[in-house]
């Protein structure tokens, strides 16, 4: 059964760092989400992966998947107190349906 | 368009007490997750409903859970003598079938249990 582990737990930064939150799976996972919650709010969709070698960049967020590895990492270039939020990722495998969840990590970027 | 709809927003019941929750998926998903986060936590897979294949309860905590989803759409989750670890945010997600299988999440709804 596909589990899914992230770190770290928690993140705390100073503006203009950069950083990286690391999300690994343990068995065959070809699509993998990463996925953003504010306090209080639902879960906002920010990359779905696909493919190894797969990158995408939105701002100051890229995200990749080594299929190989069984990892995927959320980088964070130049952090901006608008991106605190707690991050989650998200593996699945093409055929079925369920999609195991991180524990999230929850990121406080500091003024 | 409109996204995914969950109602009530907030839920504060005492325990023993029956619950139910709404959910609103887009128009068109024929795919349907509910799950549970408790506070600080992940996202635990409750239940899933695919059109009018039998669903995947495999996620539900006991037997005092259940939902159904009426004509492929609108489902409802039924919480039956609530306890004070039900105490949770509930979040209903839909997807289309096939695509990249992107799952789109409702606001939940935030269960108190006194």
């Amino acid at each position: 059964e596909l589990k899914v582990e992230q770190n770290p737990l928690f993140l705390s930064m100073q503006e203009g760092k950069n950083y990286t939150i690391y999300c690994n799976y343990s068995t065959t996972s070809d699509r993998l989400y990463w996925y953003r919650q504010d306090p209080g709010k639902s879960l906002e969709s920010l990359f779905v992966l696909l493919s190894n070698g797969a990158v995408k960049q939105e701002g100051r967020l890229m995200a990749s998947l080594d299929t190989k590895a069984r990892l995927s990492t959320l980088h964070i270039t130049a952090a901006v107190h608008d991106l605190s939020a707690t991050y989650f990722c998200a593996g699945s495998t093409s055929g079925t349906y369920k999609y195991i969840f991180g524990t999230g990590t929850r990121l406080k970027v500091l003024a | 368009g409109a996204g995914v709809s969950q109602s009530p927003s907030n839920k504060v019941t005492e325990k023993g007490k029956d619950v139910e929750l709404r959910c609103d998926p887009i128009s068109g998903h024929t795919a349907l997750y509910w799950y549970r986060q408790s506070l600080g936590q992940g996202l635990e897979f409750l239940i899933y409903f695919q059109g009018n294949s039998a669903p995947d309860k495999s996620g539900l905590p006991s037997d005092r859970f259940s939902a159904e989803r009426t004509g492929g759409s609108v489902s409802t989750l039924t919480i039956q003598r609530t306890q004070q670890e039900d105490s949770a945010v509930y979040l209903c997600a839909s997807r289309t079938s096939g695509g990249d299988n992107e799952q789109f999440f409702g606001p939940g709804t935030r269960l108190t249990v006194l």
